[in-house]
């Protein structure tokens, strides 16, 4: 089956930059997205691109796609200790989000 | 408005009982879809239900799990004889209408099988 993967853990200095890799096998994919999960939460979506765009940034995210190389970056500028969580990335084939497929989740820590 | 609400939030049985797990969609939404996360695993969807009807099912284990969304009241996913291998994490997400990014996920409910 389809398969989406990611490194389990990143830790990083706060202020700095962040970056969270994930590499997908469906070359079907239509939507690629960005989950992130606090401790006792549910997912809260954070962005999600269209497979025919390469670049989607919202404030402080930039989301990034290779479609060649199946590979979507989440990328958070001056990362704070509120952005320690774990994130998931995910995708879909078709328009109405069913069977889409997430990977196993990063935990990022953010040191002081 | 409250987000999703999923009940209980952690449940501990014993092989061979039976789980029940509550999903209250937020207001307004008539859309619920259920998944699980097994440790060190991602989410994987298992069913889609609008009211009174299950859409999709395709991604829920063939015995022993059922899931409804009646007119009136949450939707319950069901696992009968549970096993220690459905010891996970299950979350429910509901929306308003059928598109990926209008979801939103309840807190889930952690399934413990001794």
């Amino acid at each position: 089956g389809e398969d989406v993967e990611q490194s389990l853990f990143l830790s990083v200095r706060e202020g700095d930059s962040s970056v969270i890799n994930c590499t997908y096998t469906d070359s079907s994919s239509t939507y690629l997205y960005w989950y992130k999960q606090e401790p006792g939460a549910g997912l809260q979506l954070l962005t999600y691109i269209f497979s025919n765009m390469d670049m989607k940034q919202d404030q402080r995210l930039t989301v990034l796609l290779n479609k060649k190389d199946k590979h979507l970056s989440l990328r958070i500028a001056d990362t704070q200790t509120g952005d320690s969580a774990i994130y998931f990335c995910a995708e879909s084939s078709d328009n109405y989000g069913l069977n889409f497929v997430f990977g196993p989740g990063t935990r990022l820590s953010v040191l002081p | 408005n409250a987000g999703v609400m999923q009940n209980p939030r952690h449940l501990v049985r014993r092989r061979g009982q039976e789980a029940r797990l509550r999903c209250s969609p937020m207001k307004g939404h008539s859309h619920v879809y259920w998944y699980r996360q097994l440790p060190e695993e991602g989410l994987k969807f298992m069913v889609y239900l609008q009211k009174e009807n299950i859409i999709d099912e395709s991604g829920m284990p063939k015995e022993r799990f059922s899931a409804e969304f009646p007119k009136e009241g949450p939707s319950i996913l069901r696992i009968q004889q549970v096993v220690r291998g459905d010891s996970a994490a299950y979350f429910c997400a509901s929306s308003p209408v059928q598109v990926q990014e209008t979801q939103y996920f309840g807190p889930g409910t952690r399934l413990l099988v001794l």
